[in-house]
C-alpha cells in the first residue's frame, strides 16, 4: 500500500478564499483523523471519522471549517472563507479502529494564507 | 479525559550520549501509548507503542521505553544517539472506544558531533 496519501503538498492562497484539502487513507482502515500542526499550538485534532461518519469535530475551530468523507477512500478539509492564521501543516491519519493499533500519517499539506 | 506531558521542549545530546526523552499521562484507564518521530517536512512515524503486553517496549532505530504505572511514565531512551536521531519525538496515549489519539506537545532532539 502507498500509505496515507495526502494532495496538495504545499498550498499558497489569498485570504478569503477557499481551500480544500484532500485525503486518501490507508486501503482498509476505517477510521480517519484530520490534524493541524503549529508552532504555537502543537498537534491538534480537529475531527475524526469511522467508518465514513465524522464521531468528534470538537476540534474544528470555527465554522469555516468543514470536513467530509463521502467514502472509505477519500476525505476532504475545506476551508471557507481562509484567514492568515489557518496557516499550519495539515495530516491526514488512519487506522484500522481499535485503540491498540496506531495511527499512519500522510506527509502532510503546507497551508500558506496571504 | 487523557492526556501526556511531555518535559522539555527541547533536549540536546553529543553523539554516542544517551538520549532521554520524557512522557508522562493521565488516565483513569490503562491507557495505551505511543511515541511518534517526525522528521523535517515530514508526517508522523511510529516509533514504538505500548499495548499492555510488556513493561519494557522495543522499537525501531535502537529505541526502547518503559512503562511504569506508579510513575505514570512512559519515558523514551536509546543508549547511544545517532546524528540521524535528530527530529520531533511526540508522545500520545489513546483514548477509549475510537483510537482518538491525544499528542504531547513535543520534543525537539538536537544531536551535536
Amino acid at each position: 500500500d502507498a500509505g496515507v496519501i495526502q494532495s496538495p503538498r504545499h498550498e499558497v492562497t489569498e485570504m478569503g478564499q477557499e481551500v480544500t484539502l484532500r485525503c486518501k487513507p490507508i486501503s482498509g482502515h476505517n477510521s480517519l483523523f484530520w490534524y493541524r500542526q503549529t508552532m504555537m499550538r502543537g498537534l491538534e485534532l480537529l475531527i475524526y471519522f469511522n467508518n465514513n461518519v465524522p464521531i468528534d469535530d470538537s476540534g474544528m475551530p470555527e465554522d469555516r471549517f468543514s470536513a467530509k468523507m463521502p467514502n472509505a477512500s477519500f476525505s476532504t478539509l475545506k476551508i471557507q472563507p481562509s484567514e492568515p492564521r489557518d496557516s499550519a501543516v495539515y495530516f491526514c491519519a488512519s487506522t484500522s479502529g481499535r485503540s491498540d493499533t496506531e495511527a499512519f500519517f500522510g506527509q502532510g499539506t503546507r497551508l500558506t494564507v496571504v | 479525559a487523557q492526556s501526556v506531558t511531555q518535559l522539555g521542549s527541547h533536549v540536546s545530546v553529543s553523539e554516542g550520549a544517551l538520549v532521554l526523552l520524557r512522557c508522562n499521562y493521565s488516565s483513569s484507564v490503562p491507557p495505551y501509548l505511543f511515541w511518534y518521530v517526525q522528521y523535517p517536512n515530514q508526517g508522523l512515524q511510529l516509533l514504538l507503542k505500548y499495548t499492555s503486553a510488556a513493561t519494557l517496549v522495543k522499537g525501531i532505530n535502537g529505541f526502547e521505553a518503559e512503562f511504569k504505572k506508579s510513575e505514570t511514565s512512559f519515558h523514551l531512551t536509546k543508549p547511544s544517539a545517532h546524528m540521524s536521531d535528530a527530529a520531533e519525538y511526540f508522545c500520545a496515549v489513546s483514548d477509549t472506544g475510537f483510537q482518538k489519539l491525544v499528542f504531547g506537545t513535543g520534543t525537539r532532539l538536537l544531536v551535536s558531533p
